[in-house]
């Protein structure tokens, strides 16, 4: 039978280039965004938050861009490495609740 | 570096049996909170728990689920009479405050025949 589940987007780059994953969130109140990463058959990994004060935030080769007149949040990698291969999703925080999309699919070709 | 552990990663139930599914948080956190994700599909939030009590539910936690904080460090999700569509994985996660970094286990894969 047909299986059923999410296409996610994909992105494919080459190593060493840069990467940006794009993330629209659905609630102008959420005032708090992570990024995950989720490698095959793992939880997800904390890589970098944001406040919604806030319009940017580094960290080690990756950055947030907060744009929250689009409700855009984006997710830079820099020189990016094979091991950056995996599921990349972000999460918006309400309340208590934390919402996640549906994430991206980053292939690193070496 | 502490992290989140649980236990066991893979169970495997028959439909109508009781399971309980069980993580250690990091020591000093207070929120804890429990997550599924279907083969395929993006993680759902089930439950926040804070202080012995739940804080927040989402419509997946019916009836058939529970929480518990039996003692001091482990926090357990029991499903009572699981269905074919529990299969997924379960991650448990938990944060210092309720509006910080959730740090996620390895999560449990539960496969209900």
């Amino acid at each position: 039978g047909e299986s059923v589940g999410l296409h996610l987007p994909t992105l494919s780059v080459q190593e060493g280039d840069n990467s940006i994953i794009n993330c629209a969130y659905s609630n102008s109140a959420s005032d708090y965004f992570i990024w995950y990463k989720q490698e095959s058959g793992k939880g997800p990994q904390f890589i970098i938050d944001i406040r919604s004060n806030m319009d940017k935030r580094q960290g080690q080769r990756v950055t947030v861009l907060l744009n929250k007149t689009v409700k855009h949040l984006s997710l830079q990698i820099a020189a990016t490495q094979p091991g950056d291969s995996a599921v990349y999703f972000c999460a918006e925080n309400t309340g208590n609740q934390f919402y996640f999309g549906t994430g991206t699919s980053l292939t690193v070709i070496p | 570096e502490p992290e989140v552990t649980q236990t066991p990663s893979h169970q495997v139930t028959q439909m109508g049996q009781e399971v309980i599914l069980r993580c250690v948080p990091i020591s000093n956190h207070l929120y804890f909170y429990w997550y599924r994700q279907i083969l395929g599909q993006k993680v759902e939030f089930l439950v926040s728990f804070y202080n012995n009590e739940i804080s927040e539910k989402s419509e997946i936690f019916d009836d058939q689920f529970s929480v518990e904080r039996p003692d001091g460090s482990n926090f357990t999700l029991k499903i009572r009479s699981t269905k074919l569509e529990d299969s997924a994985m379960y991650f448990c996660a938990s944060s210092a405050t309720g509006e910080d970094t959730q740090y996620f286990g390895p999560g449990t894969r539960l496969t209900v025949l």
